[in-house]
């Protein structure tokens, strides 16, 4: 079965780039949500959208901004990166109309700010 | 705002031995629970999920959680653990729909020889 895809796996950036993180949902998933895990961290939710509008908000810096794709993909953009950005972001999916439905989760991008 | 405690930090058990990882969950209606387990700079896989009916659910690798709206508690067991199911477990509450997951801090499992 498909799953949530994310794009890149492994990433290495200075302080004060850009990054672009990228997630390919389950086919037919209309909601998308963005984590972040820091060394020894829980997942902390940054942000997430359903139907290409942004349905909820957590602690996402305003350095960052995300947005869903009319073919549902999503990509989390990060600006004038700092050393404590460095961290796993997870991406996941879910078919928000279906009843009893959980969230299925991507492998992650560890992102390394140097 | 729906909120997961999960007390125990570190929990160290003996292979073959029985475990129970606590979660206490805060949320005003009827939840959505979870529990996750993650190896070391790995992904999250579900092990298992609640949303309504029998109150206790069985998941993958033989690790069942019992719900009990009255101690508003989802507490992951498994009667035997191995070695290979040292790693850190999520408790996570979420309202379905749209609505996001909300993680516990997480237990980190040792099992010792």
């Amino acid at each position: 079965a498909a799953g949530v895809i994310q794009s890149p796996r492994h990433l290495i950036k200075e302080k004060r780039e850009t990054a672009t993180l990228k997630c390919y949902p389950i086919p037919r998933h209309d909601t998308v949500y963005w984590y972040q895990q820091g060394p020894g961290q829980d997942p902390q939710f940054l942000i997430s959208f359903y139907e290409k509008m942004q349905s909820d908000k957590g602690s996402i810096p305003d350095r960052f901004s995300a947005q869903q794709f009319s073919d549902y993909h999503s990509e989390l953009n990060m600006s004038s990166l700092e050393l404590g950005d460095s961290a796993l972001y997870f991406c996941a999916s879910s078919f928000a109309d279906r009843a009893h439905t959980e969230a299925f989760f991507g492998q992650g991008t560890r992102l390394t700010v140097v | 705002a729906q909120s997961v405690t999960q007390p125990d930090i570190h929990i160290t058990v003996s292979e073959g031995a029985s475990l129970e990882l606590r979660c206490n969950y805060s949320y005003g209606a009827t939840p959505y629970l979870f529990w996750y387990v993650q190896s070391p700079g790995q992904g999250l896989q579900l092990l298992l999920k609640y949303f309504s009916g029998d109150t206790l659910v069985q998941g993958i690798k033989g690790f069942e959680a019992e719900f009990k709206r009255s101690q508003s508690s989802f507490n992951l067991r498994k009667p035997s653990v191995h070695w290979s199911d040292a790693a850190e477990y999520f408790c996570a509450v979420g309202a379905g729909g749209y609505q996001k997951v909300t993680f516990g801090t997480g237990t980190k499992l040792q099992v010792i020889p």
